[in-house]
């Protein structure tokens, strides 16, 4: 099993473009989550889902959004990129909301 | 508000030390609360999950507290060693759904 992976792994845009980041994993987990980590300020959720089909919003869900076509896969858009939104980000999914199992991350620079 | 706070940010620390990382939370009406530990440049590892009802988990040289009544957790590392070297990370979960994370103890172990 490759657990949760996260395409790309490293990402530079310029201000205003937009891009999706895809995680995906194969162990049938309902609940996916998005993450962003930044210095000094820990794991911060933008958005979740308990299910295919189901999206939420987490702590700092402005700019970005989500879509849950497929169980296995949850996709982070970002419709127009901002240098706030450098940052690395990190997704996660598990079974019952309980214990969550983390992708590598991806690294975003927002120039 | 619901905010997770670990102290100190940073510790290093000889070879063979017993050692204690911190994690306080601000509401004891807590669903569980989690260990991690991270890599430089890497994702996050589950190491331990206590569940509200608990007061510890053991896994190996890792024994996590918890004492809902003062808002504290404590992950204690015995016989501490260099691979032990990474940032720790305290996650609480107050519903179902998601997880408030700290800002971590980065850990260094010296030979």
């Amino acid at each position: 099993n490759a657990g949760v992976t996260q395409t790309p792994k490293f990402r530079v845009l310029k201000t205003g473009q937009s891009m999706t980041l895809l995680c995906a994993q194969d162990m049938n987990h309902e609940y996916m989550y998005w993450y962003r980590q930044d210095p000094g300020m820990g794991l911060r959720l933008i958005h979740y889902s308990v299910g295919e089909g189901t999206t939420a919003k987490g702590e700092v869900p402005d700019g970005y959004n989500v879509s849950r076509l497929k169980k296995q896969n949850f996709l982070l858009g970002l419709e127009s990129a901002a240098p706030s939104q450098t940052s690395v980000y990190f997704c996660a999914s598990s079974s019952s909301g309980v214990k969550q199992f983390f992708g590598p991350g991806t690294r975003l620079t927002v120039l | 508000k619901q905010e997770v706070t670990q102290i100190p940010a940073a510790l290093s620390v000889p070879e063979g030390e017993n050692l204690v990382l911190n994690c306080s939370f601000t509401d004891s009406a807590i669903y569980n609360l989690q260990w991690f530990r991270q890599d430089p440049g890497k994702g996050l590892t589950s190491l331990l999950l206590i569940q509200s009802s608990q007061r510890e988990q053991t896994s190996g040289r890792l024994n996590a507290s918890l004492d809902k009544s003062s808002g504290r957790s404590t992950l204690y590392i015995a016989a501490s060693q260099p691979g032990d070297s990474a940032t720790y990370l305290c996650a609480v979960r107050w519903d179902t759904d998601k997880l408030i994370f700290g800002t971590g103890t980065r850990l260094q172990v010296f030979p």
